[in-house]
């Protein structure tokens, strides 16, 4: 079944504490992003890969890091989590256009983040 | 920012009813997409229908494209309970070298039994 997966799906910790959320995609696709959803401010791009070892800061790319070592996965790294990171995760992936913007995104289940 | 205006923000319907919902954008295109939440989880990707499309269907969904007006409507007929969940419509910016979605605020759709 072609799915993006992420674990963890709920995660609570500390300020502080170093945290990686992972994704994974099983439909060879170039493209792969990280956004975060809040209340009020809707869904917003943290980082995304246009491919293996290409990276690039969305939006919001403070206090994240990202890595693309291989293409299907993109892990979401916070190195020292603070309470303004609480959020809702998604990780997306697509196929790329021929030399343009991205098809059909796939999102995973999403990871909820609570950093205390 | 968000570019997409989602409207109306919520809706109500019973059981059988249509639902239609609109969404409007600001600049130029390369595909719109819809998405469907149900609270607190993932996103379900819906349809994606290109700017040189004007109609697009899905078994019980129509989309429809105006690039004139910048405006898309969903359409869900013969609606269920388990249609309830809160419905986005996302946009790619023709010129966009990031692939990043540009979401709407969404509607919130309850369909009750």
């Amino acid at each position: 079944e072609a799915q993006v997966t992420q674990n963890p799906r709920y995660l609570i910790t500390v300020t502080g504490k170093k945290l990686t959320v992972t994704c994974s995609q099983n439909m060879n696709h170039e493209y792969m992003s990280w956004y975060r959803q809040d209340p009020g401010l809707g869904l917003r791009q943290i980082y995304y890969s246009m491919n293996v070892e290409v990276t690039d800061k969305g939006d919001v790319p403070e206090g994240y890091k990202v890595s693309r070592k291989e293409k299907r996965n993109f892990p979401l790294i916070l190195e020292s989590p603070s309470p303004n990171q609480t959020s809702l995760y998604f990780c997306a992936s697509s196929s790329l256009l021929a030399g343009g913007p991205t098809d059909t995104q796939y999102f995973g289940p999403g990871t909820r983040l609570t950093v205390l | 920012s968000q570019q997409g205006e989602e409207d109306p923000q919520a809706l109500s319907i019973q059981e059988g009813e249509n639902a239609t919902m609109n969404c409007s954008y600001k600049t130029s295109i390369n595909n719109l997409q819809w998405y469907r939440q149900n609270s607190g989880r993932g996103l379900v990707h819906l349809i994606l229908i290109r700017s040189n499309e004007r109609e697009k269907h899905s078994g019980r969904l129509r989309v429809t494209l105006d690039t004139s007006k910048k405006s898309s409507s969903l359409l869900i007929t013969a609606s269920r309970a388990a249609d309830t969940a809160s419905y986005f419509c996302a946009t790619v910016n023709y010129q966009s070298n990031t692939g990043k979605l540009i979401f709407g605020q969404g509607t919130t759709l309850q369909v009750k039994p």
